[in-house]
């Protein structure tokens, strides 16, 4: 059974802070990565991918990914109050469908 | 920006009917997807469809689901007798091709079955 699990939070974090959001997965058959903020009744927004280890950068976001350890992780620098959502990690399979965690809930605080 | 759009955003039904979700997916892309969530819940993958047959699908995605391209626009999720259970939103995703295969999602249909 695929997993990928993140701690449910909710994370609370003041504005201009760096907000840390941290995924595991089981199978190690995945080759990619993907983090998606949703909003509250709306669909999921795909922020960042990421296939190779190491660190990606885009902006405010740094994705990052250790294979070795099944873990992958999104930072994002100088939170704010609109980055409050839940944030999703995924990742993918042979016919590029998505297992997703449950999300980790963020709230940045004014 | 491109969008996936689908259709309607709300659908209510009595459970055991046969309901029709539709979904224009991005021009371009050519692997398409359908996902739900039940409210509080994760987002579960469906089915994915690629070539115009159906390339995975799920445990979830039953006998009672099917998908269909019908033209070159449109796609659609078809539930044959509906169960309290599938009450959900129901969300369609398109990607393209190459390394990027993030893909986008559509903004949802909202299921009610009573």
């Amino acid at each position: 059974q695929k997993e990928v699990e993140q701690n449910s939070g909710p994370l609370s974090v003041p504005e201009g802070a760096i907000a840390s959001l941290n995924c595991t997965y089981s199978d190690r058959g995945s080759q990619s990565f993907f983090w998606y903020r949703q909003y509250s009744g709306k669909s999921p927004e795909l922020i960042m991918f990421i296939y190779s280890n190491g660190d990606k950068e885009d902006g405010r976001f740094t994705a990052q990914l250790n294979k070795a350890s099944q873990y992958v992780s999104l930072l994002i620098r100088d939170s704010q109050p609109s980055d409050s959502a839940t944030y999703l990690c995924a990742g993918s399979g042979s016919a590029r469908q998505l297992t997703f965690g449950s999300g980790t809930q963020l709230t940045v605080l004014p | 920006e491109p969008e996936v759009t689908q259709t309607p955003s709300h659908q209510v039904t009595q459970m055991g009917q046969e309901v029709i979700l539709r979904c224009v997916p991005i021009s371009n892309h050519l692997y398409f997807y359908w996902y739900r969530q039940i409210l509080g819940q994760k987002v579960e993958f469906l089915v994915s469809f690629y070539n115009n047959e159906i390339s995975e699908k799920s445990e979830i995605f039953d006998d009672q689901f099917s998908v269909e391209r019908p033209d070159g626009s449109n796609f659609t999720l078809k539930i044959r007798s509906t169960k309290l259970e599938d009450s959900a939103m129901y969300f369609c995703a398109s990607g393209g091709q190459g390394a990027d295969y993030g893909y986008t999602f559509g903004s949802g249909t909202r299921l009610t079955v009573v």
